[in-house]
């Protein structure tokens, strides 16, 4: 069993509709949870970061992790076409050494459609 | 505020030849760099990270080598590219708290022919 489990798509909706991109995880040692967004070609962009169980709200942007389901989940509201990219769902443990390092999902691909 | 910095952002080298990619990072002291690679369909997968200048740990043997020879330098290299080295190659770095999350760079897209 994978680490974390990422749903690729691609996911396509119209322009204002609710997006949700989910990822489980089955690591109990995973402590933080971030979600990225990846532009085609371009390095991945840190969109949204939480660390305890519950909602996180930025904007249009809400990071939900639920600990006791290993289940963390993005909602984009009024998607945009400039929502348009991969979003990589990415969690942290500590390796020793002073580091701590991240798993991600493999991505999911969401288009927007104006 | 703290800029990383890589190059060059694309590459086409043939198969046997080497390489040498740089990364580099402003606005911080100490970090801690992490070299990645991301092909199609495979995710992110962490090749070599270093917590200090000349300490390297490395994630997957394979054709690569790392180095740290200043605070804010990473350098990715390889003696003789295979043709599975291409991909897209990412530079990361983070602060030494354990809360700190990791921030990319541009990367660099390695085609191998």
């Amino acid at each position: 069993q994978k680490e974390v489990e990422q749903d690729p798509g691609p996911l396509s909706v119209p322009e204002g509709a609710i997006v949700s991109l989910n990822c489980t995880y089955s690591n109990s040692a995973f402590q933080y949870f971030m979600w990225y967004r990846q532009y085609s070609r371009k390095g991945p962009e840190l969109l949204m970061y939480t660390y305890s169980s519950g909602n996180k709200e930025d904007g249009r942007f809400t990071a939900q992790v639920d600990k006791s389901s290993k289940y963390i989940s993005l909602f984009i509201r009024d998607s945009q076409p400039s929502d348009s990219a991969t979003y990589l769902c990415a969690m942290s443990s500590y390796s020793g050494a002073g580091s701590y390092q991240l798993t991600f999902g493999k991505g999911t691909k969401l288009s927007v459609i104006p | 505020s703290q800029t990383i910095h890589q190059w060059p952002a694309t590459l086409v080298q043939p198969v046997g030849s080497p390489l040498s990619l740089e990364c580099t990072v402003e606005g911080t002291s100490n970090p801690n760099l992490y070299w990645y690679r991301q092909a199609a369909g495979r995710g992110l997968q962490l090749l070599f990270y270093s917590v200090g200048i000349g300490q390297i740990s490395s994630e997957v043997p394979q054709n690569l080598s790392a180095s740290r020879p200043q605070d804010r330098q990473f350098i990715l290299s390889s003696k003789k590219l295979l043709l599975s080295d291409s991909g897209f190659y990412l530079c990361a770095w983070n602060g030494q708290h354990s809360t700190d999350t990791q921030y990319f760079g541009p990367g660099t897209r390695l085609t191998v022919l």
